[in-house]
């Protein structure tokens, strides 16, 4: 069973809706939860961080996270064709250290 | 600041040569990590260092692979020999304890193996 597991899609979703984004991992004492987007060509970059659970707002993101059911996703509103993109999960273990393991990706695709 | 800085962007080599890719931290990040991504395996972390120190190399493939932090600066990753199966865009990325665990990702370089 892979660390970190997102359905590589791509998902596709008309500009102007809701675009959903899921991730599941496996190390149940996990404490800090990211989601990272990346363009084709490019380094990933951060866009949101969440640590404890229920939802985190940052303009058209809102980040959700259910330990119990060790389960992040993001959602991004009123979609454009600008959040074309991967979007990664990324997730570091209680560790005590900064190791950060990355899930496949979701290539989102936003239709003008 | 001028952010992460890998260096060569782009490398082509042929099969057995030595490979050294190299990266510059950002000032004050006292964590770095090095991962490579392949459309098959998406982005895996090879080895990461803190304050200098490899903390956890259980990532890097085999003895082909080493990587150094000698100083606070400069990080390398040296692939010797090189296979066609090591084609891959190594990205750097570097963390500070004050930035939350959030990871800054150098360029990348686009590494050719023929």
């Amino acid at each position: 069973q892979k660390e970190v597991e997102q359905n590589s899609g791509p998902l596709s979703v008309p500009e102007g809706a809701i675009a959903s984004l899921n991730c599941t991992y496996s190390d149940r004492v996990s404490q800090s939860f990211f989601w990272y987007r990346q363009y084709s060509g490019k380094s990933p970059e951060l866009i949101m961080s969440i640590y404890s659970n229920g939802d985190k707002e940052d303009g058209r993101f809102t980040a959700q996270l259910n330990k119990a059911s060790q389960y992040v996703s993001l959602l991004i509103r009123d979609s454009q064709p600008s959040d074309s993109a991967t979007y990664l999960c990324a997730v570091i273990g209680d560790t005590g250290g900064f190791k950060t393991i990355f899930g496949a990706g979701t290539r989102l695709f936003v239709k003008a | 600041d001028a952010g992460v800085i890998q260096s060569p962007r782009h490398e082509v080599t042929e099969m057995g040569q030595e490979v050294t890719l190299r990266c510059k931290p950002i000032s004050g990040h006292n964590s770095l990590f090095w991962y490579r991504q392949t459309m098959m395996r998406g982005l895996e972390l090879l080895i990461y260092f803190n304050n200098n120190v490899p903390i956890d190399d259980s990532g890097m493939p085999e003895d082909r692979f080493s990587a150094k932090m000698p100083n606070a600066s400069f990080s390398t990753l040296k692939i010797q020999p090189s296979e066609p199966r090591d084609s891959a865009v190594y990205f750097c990325a570097s963390s500070s304890d004050r930035a939350n665990e959030k990871l800054f990702f150098g360029s990348g370089t686009q590494l050719s193996v023929l």
